[in-house]
């Protein structure tokens, strides 16, 4: 079955930086988009970022661009958001999500991971 | 931008009732909206994806229509797992992707 395990979230101060990681099992990771879509506490949810299935094409929220980069490793089925110049209002749960569709993405999300929670707090 | 506003805010049944969601689009959409579910401390899940089509193992009581700017979720009999937040999402204007603010369904 499909499993997308998030890691790497945790505390961090504002301006700081953290690498966020998303492992994939049970589908074939390298034919299908990956997003991340974030859900500040209490709030609702706000897509971030994602990434075509071979990695070239990458799209990002405005609030993100120039400090936020998705990135992904087929060989080790691995999905990543590297998150810099942290603001508090980037506090939320990070959710990798797998796309519906083969090939070009969709933008419809079928498969969510568990989420990792990320505070930004001095 | 494209604002999804969703309505009823919190919508109060009970089990056994039918449940009416609305999603209206600032600009048409088309057909390329879909309904999540989440739990409370749970991921969403997709129900419902380009307006009327049901995610796998979706259960026949949830249904969904519309097309343009109006949208609805239906369940057609509530039962005691149905009660959580609904978002609603649309793909039109890719990558500028964006949710409705949630409609919470609670146990009246």
């Amino acid at each position: 079955q499909v499993q997308l395990v998030e890691s790497g979230g945790g505390v961090v101060q504002p301006g700081r930086s953290l690498r966020l990681s998303c492992a994939a099992s049970g589908f074939t990771f390298s034919r299908y988009g990956m997003h991340w879509v974030r859900q500040a506490p209490g709030k609702g949810l706000e897509w971030v970022a994602v990434i075509a299935s071979d990695g070239r094409d990458k799209y990002y929220t405005d609030s993100v661009k120039g400090r936020f980069t998705i990135s992904r490793d087929n060989s080790k089925n691995t999905l990543y958001l590297q998150v810099n110049s942290l603001r508090a209002e980037d506090t939320a749960v990070y959710y990798c999500a797998k796309d519906m569709s083969i090939g070009a993405a969709a933008y419809h999300f079928d498969y969510w991971g568990q989420g990792t929670l990320v505070t930004v707090s001095s | 931008e494209i604002v999804l506003t969703q309505s009823p805010a919190t919508l109060s049944l009970s089990p056994g009732e039918r449940a009416t969601l609305s999603c209206r689009a600032s600009q048409s959409v088309s057909s390329y909206l879909a309904w999540y579910q989440q739990k409370p401390g749970q991921a969403p899940r997709l129900l419902i994806y380009d307006a009327s089509n049901r995610a796998t193992g979706i259960p026949a009581r949830f249904s969904g229509s519309g097309s343009g700017t109006d949208f609805t979720l239906t369940i057609s009999s509530l039962e005691p797992e149905d009660f959580a937040v609904y978002y609603c999402q649309q793909r039109s204007n890719w990558p500028l992707i964006t949710f409705g603010q949630g409609t919470r369904l609670e146990i009246k």
